[in-house]
């Protein structure tokens, strides 16, 4: 059974202090690692698509990572407005397969 | 464009009343779905629809239906609410086909169910 794991839950950082979520996937063949920025009260956003081991993505702060077992959202310096769930999710090989979500991360960046 | 839109965002049932939650977008997008969101779970995949006309399930279909009579519109009924149908539930869609897994989501419609 496919399957992603988001680790940790939850996050408290200080303002301009580094770090990085991991979400860990197990799927049969991986098509592409997606990552989405969900705000209280509101509907996820996209942020990146992976589909290689070795590819990484850049917007802002957020980098993102992938290896042939996991993905990480690397957060560099961040501030108090990058505070939100970040969502992972996957997708098998076959072709129109749903997307498999992790449960998040719930980042807090504190001023 | 509005995006997806969806209605109503919250709404109160009684177990065993039947409602329609309605999503609609304005990016002619192919490929649509309903996910619901509960606390301590990643979001699940209800139905979803590659084209007007075309539906399948879901991982957690049941005590819901789905139909797709056009491109825009994707609504959701539940049939008789159960307490374990509360929950927050998203639209979704993409252009195309869900392998770019590039989902624009509505804001979400919040059902309580007494």
């Amino acid at each position: 059974e496919d399957q992603v794991t988001q680790s940790p839950e939850a996050l408290r950082l200080q303002e301009g202090e580094s770090s990085s979520l991991n979400c860990s996937y197990t799927v049969s063949g991986l098509r592409g690692l997606f990552w989405y920025r969900q705000d209280p009260g509101k509907g996820p956003e996209f942020l990146f698509t992976l589909y290689s081991a070795g590819e990484e993505k850049e917007k802002e702060r957020l980098k993102a990572t992938l290896t042939k077992k996991e993905s990480f959202l690397h957060i560099t310096a961040p501030k108090p407005e990058d505070s939100a769930t970040y969502l992972c999710a996957a997708q098998g090989v076959a072709g129109n397969t749903p997307l498999v979500f992790g449960k998040g991360t719930r980042l807090s960046v504190i001023a | 464009n509005a995006g997806v839109t969806q209605t109503p965002k919250f709404q109160v049932l009684k177990t065993g009343q039947s409602m329609t939650l309605q999503c609609a977008q304005d990016m002619n997008h192919e490929y649509m779905s309903w996910y619901r969101q509960d606390p301590g779970m990643g979001l699940r995949l209800i139905h979803y629809s590659v084209g007007a006309g075309i539906t399948d399930q879901g991982e957690v279909p049941n005590g819901y239906n789905v139909s797709r009579s056009t491109t825009e519109d994707f609504p959701l009924r539940l049939l008789s609410a159960a307490p374990s149908q509360t929950s927050v539930y998203f639209c979704a869609s993409t252009p195309g086909t869900i392998d770019t897994g590039e989902l624009f989501f509505g804001e979400g419609s919040r059902l309580t169910v007494l």
